[in-house]
């Protein structure tokens, strides 16, 4: 079956606009994580759903950035008036429960954000 | 303390050697670990779960020591293709379960 997909593959946009990164995840898994990896540094811990949950936002960086998940699927990253700092690789994973321990998460591609 | 530690590398070796990685991690009430595997400008793939009891497969071999609060990873008879970079990854249980990915070990295998 399909993977977990994001889109755009790659983004450059100019400081201080506003960025739409979207994650689909894979079909029948409740648990949604959003990552940032910068270049030759580990992944950062962004946001987390599952299920119906409120979502775990402790690893947002500021208040530019949000995320929602719509219907239990699709989840939208949102970050507003764009920094050079925010020049990253956002990563989206998707696992069958965020509660089992040892549930794998499934990697999507990752969006390659480029803030000029 | 950063909550995930590793040796960042790189590690250079010769085909057919043989090639630990170790991982500590600061919250003693950490529930499950587990090693991802990263290809240069791709994204992580499981390669497997760490279990108390150890682990292995094929080449691969997992050891978790609670006590210590230390992960390793052995890899033998290395192959040019097990290039890449080895990521430790530790879940807390905090509410959900809150995943924390270590920095990463980079491992260049040459022929």
């Amino acid at each position: 079956g399909a993977g977990v997909s994001q889109s755009p593959s790659n983004k450059v946009t100019e400081k201080g606009k506003d960025v739409e990164l979207r994650c689909d995840p894979i079909s029948g898994h409740t648990a949604l994580y959003w990552y940032r990896q910068s270049l030759g540094q580990g992944l950062e811990f962004l946001i987390y759903f599952q299920g119906n949950s409120a979502p775990d936002k402790s690893g947002l960086p500021s208040d530019r950035f949000s995320a929602e998940r719509t219907g239990g699927s699709v989840s939208t990253l949102t970050i507003q008036r764009t920094q050079q700092e925010d020049s990253a690789v956002y990563l989206c994973a998707s696992s069958l429960s965020g509660t089992g321990s040892y549930n794998e998460q499934f990697f999507g591609p990752g969006t390659r954000l480029t803030v000029l | 303390r950063k909550e995930v530690e590793q040796d960042p590398g790189p590690f250079n070796v010769p085909e057919g050697a043989t090639v630990a990685f170790n991982c500590t991690y600061s919250n003693s009430a950490s529930q499950s670990f587990f090693w991802y595997r990263q290809d240069c400008r791709k994204e992580p793939k499981l390669l497997m779960s760490v279990y108390s009891s150890g682990n292995e497969d094929g080449r691969f071999t997992a050891q978790l020591n609670r006590a210590s609060q230390y992960i390793s990873l052995l890899i033998r008879d290395s192959k040019l293709s097990d290039s890449a970079t080895y990521l430790c990854v530790v879940k807390e249980r905090t509410g959900g379960f809150k995943t924390i990915f270590g920095a990463g070990t980079r491992l260049f295998v040459k022929a």
